[in-house]
């Protein structure tokens, strides 16, 4: 089946540093991918399309400067929090859809863990 | 503003009893509407729904969707504690142009007890 990794699994790091969080489509191409953010006992929330090879489409109240997003291939998209806070701390999950795929074609990575002290 | 709410919140069952888990929504541009299931990590696609009145089943889930209502429903029959969940609703809806994107619904935490 489709699998998504995301790495790194868990990230620890300081307030004012930036990380960087790795999404990959390891067996199929996907042409978008998804940023979502998950707070506990929150929903799913979407924070960013990523198209390969064009800008991302950042939802209302995102900033895009803060929250940088690199679709580069087909098989990876990247984001980067700049200059973290701890309002950052958060699930971060990714997902992607197959190139040929439809909605049910979605597939999600296991998640970032992001704490910021 | 899209909504997706699910009911209820959480749900403590016994194995073997059958559980029916609610999502409402009100979306714009509605294209489908989709549950996973999430345990500790990622969400796993269970079932996607387009047409009303068909129900689609897999092993003891199944689901049905009412688009006049604006609802959906999951039903798990003989639950056993690996259905320990996390279940999300997400409704897709077009976004601009090819794009769609899915819209989530706060999930039903369910806990089955042996």
């Amino acid at each position: 089946g489709a699998v998504v990794s995301q790495h790194p699994s868990r990230v620890i790091c300081k307030s004012g540093t930036s990380v960087k969080i790795e999404c990959r489509s390891l067996d199929f191409q996907a042409t978008t991918m998804f940023w979502y953010r998950q707070f506990p006992k929150q929903s799913l929330m979407l924070m960013a399309t990523s198209n390969e090879g064009s800008k991302a489409t950042y939802e209302q109240g995102v900033e895009k400067d803060k929250f940088l997003i690199n679709h580069a291939s087909l098989t990876l998209s990247t984001l980067t929090v700049t200059s973290a806070h701890p309002e950052d701390s958060s699930f971060y999950i990714c997902s992607a859809r197959a190139t040929s795929g439809g909605e049910g074609t979605q597939y999600f990575g296991p998640g970032t863990r992001l704490t910021v002290l | 503003e899209d909504k997706v709410v699910q009911s209820p919140l959480s749900l403590v069952v016994h194995e073997g009893d059958t559980v029916t888990l609610n999502c409402s929504y009100e979306v714009t541009n509605f294209r489908s509407l989709l549950w996973y299931k999430q345990e500790k990590k990622a969400p796993t696609f269970l079932f996607m729904l387009t047409s009303s009145g068909i129900e689609k089943k897999s092993g003891r889930l199944s689901s049905i969707l009412d688009k006049k209502e604006l609802f959906s429903i999951l039903n798990i029959t003989a639950t056993q504690t690996g259905d320990s969940a996390i279940y999300l609703c997400a409704v897709g809806k077009n976004s601009g142009g090819s794009n769609y994107k899915l819209t989530f619904g706060k999930g039903t935490l369910l806990t089955v007890n042996p």
